[in-house]
């Protein structure tokens, strides 16, 4: 199946400093989702997104669904120790029906 | 608690030795799915199942069994396992609603090692 985008691979930043990553495709998705996932658990679903243009926070967490509809980004602010993990977008294509597509992953590293 | 579980979480097996992982969720979720996750590939769909009775292939289905006899149940079953399935792998669920499947929820993996 296709592959997402998802850039950066890794990041290593100081506790306290914004974060931001996103997921690219070459089709069209009408909903994309980030996961985080810790070190042997599964990936824990973090924001969902339906709607072009749509902005929606959990937290210290911002996610949009890009306005063409072939892109996803992920904010966090004011990162804390505990955000460290791997962070996947997963997106469904118009015409996959049930079928996700996932990034390969953001492995963020946090300094304290 | 809404949750997906999984048994086992660990599992150390021999080449051909039949093996079942079992799945399930008390979320009354329609939709159902089997990943498996390795390095550099990320996740992948083995199966999914969209209601009882009704199970589909995903991209990676060679080597696996399922079945869905009730809603909270979907077991992914390895007839003969070989060390190409040694792998982590994930059930999911999620509703199904009128636009479809939409957000999926994970379960905590299930380790596995086929020497």
């Amino acid at each position: 199946g296709q592959q997402l985008n998802q850039s950066p691979q890794s990041m290593f930043i100081q506790e306290g400093e914004d974060v931001s990553m996103n997921c690219t495709s070459s089709s069209i998705f009408n909903t994309w989702l980030w996961y985080k996932q810790d070190p042997g658990e599964g990936p824990v679903l973090l924001i969902a997104l339906y709607k072009a243009g749509e902005l929606t926070s959990n937290g210290r967490l911002t996610a949009q669904f890009g306005i063409t509809r072939k892109d996803s980004f992920l904010n966090i602010s004011a990162s804390i120790p505990s955000d460290v993990g791997i962070y996947f977008c997963a997106g469904q294509e118009e015409t996959s029906g049930s079928r996700l597509t996932f990034g390969e992953g953001t492995q963020l590293t946090v300094n304290p | 608690e809404a949750q997906v579980t999984q048994n086992p979480r660990y599992l150390i097996t021999v080449t051909g030795k039949k093996l079942t992982v079992t799945c399930s969720q008390n979320m009354n979720h329609e939709y159902m799915s089997w990943y498996r996750q390795d390095p550099g590939l990320g996740l992948r769909q083995i199966y999914y199942s969209m209601n009882v009775e009704v199970t589909d292939k995903g991209d990676v289905p060679e080597g696996y069994k399922v079945s869905r006899k009730e809603k909270r149940n979907f077991p992914l079953i390895l007839e003969s396992p070989s060390p190409n399935q040694t792998s982590l792998y994930f059930c999911a669920s999620s509703p199904i609603r009128l636009a479809g499947v939409r957000e999926q929820y994970f379960g905590p993996g299930t380790r596995l090692t086929v020497t």
